[in-house]
């Protein structure tokens, strides 16, 4: 079974309007970690945003944030006001268990922003 | 602030060759360095791990005499792709977890592209 999964393999997303990125995982451990990549055509792996498992609320960084839904195990990504510099590739991934640093990363989300 | 330095960024090889790709930690010791691998349009796949002292560990299905991993110091992780053939080819990226107070940071290098001609 797919540990992470990503549904939308692109989508699309009017400048200036709010997009969300679907991501669902599947964990039998009590104890994990949610995060969210941007990566560009460039290549590079920038951080966006965490979430823990035992975090009570969700994880807000300036205009992304988390809708974690842990019943649901589901942990979108909302990017408000889009932006063009914010078309690149997404991942979702997670980390298992409290001593684990290793990431295992869902298919991705190619984002496109149009102006 | 802490980064991961990866080198080359971009090689083309011959087939046949072998190609060293280097992470070094700058700023923070890294006991442990992750080696991904990814191909064009997909996701992140966990090669190997490496450990500063120890031998590496490898993900299954990975050939660990044809992807040769040293981790020499605590800031250096080298990964070598041995006898390169074409399907070798792929975007290279390592990881390595900063430790901190409440948990750690997973500082990421830009990647080495690999073309094997």
């Amino acid at each position: 079974a797919q540990k992470i999964t990503q549904t939308q393999p692109g989508m699309f997303v009017q400048e200036k309007e709010a997009v969300t990125l679907d991501c669902t995982y599947d964990t039998s451990d009590p104890s994990y970690g949610l995060f969210w990549y941007k990566q560009p055509s460039s290549g590079e792996m920038i951080f966006l945003i965490y979430q823990g498992s035992y975090d009570q609320q969700n994880a807000t960084e300036g205009r992304y944030s988390l809708n974690f839904q842990k019943a649901r195990k589901s942990a979108n990504l909302v990017i408000s006001a889009s932006q063009l510099g914010d078309s690149a590739m997404y991942f979702c991934a997670m980390r298992e268990g409290l001593v684990a640093r290793q990431l295992t990363f869902g298919s991705g989300t190619q984002l496109t922003v149009l102006p | 602030g802490a980064v991961v330095s990866q080198h080359p960024s971009w090689v083309i090889c011959k087939s046949g060759t072998s190609v060293k790709i280097e992470c070094r930690s700058l700023d923070f010791q890294a006991t442990t360095m992750f080696w991904y691998r990814q191909f064009p349009k997909q996701s992140l796949m966990l090669m190997a791990t490496s450990n500063e002292g120890s031998k590496a560990t490898y993900e299954q299905g990975v050939e660990k005499d044809k992807f040769l991993i040293n981790h020499a110091s605590l800031t250096l992780s080298t990964l070598t792709v041995t006898s390169a053939h074409p399907e070798d080819s792929s975007f290279y990226i390592c990881s390595a977890p900063e430790v901190r107070d409440r948990g750690f940071t997973l500082h990421f290098g830009n990647g080495t592209r690999l073309t094997v001609t």
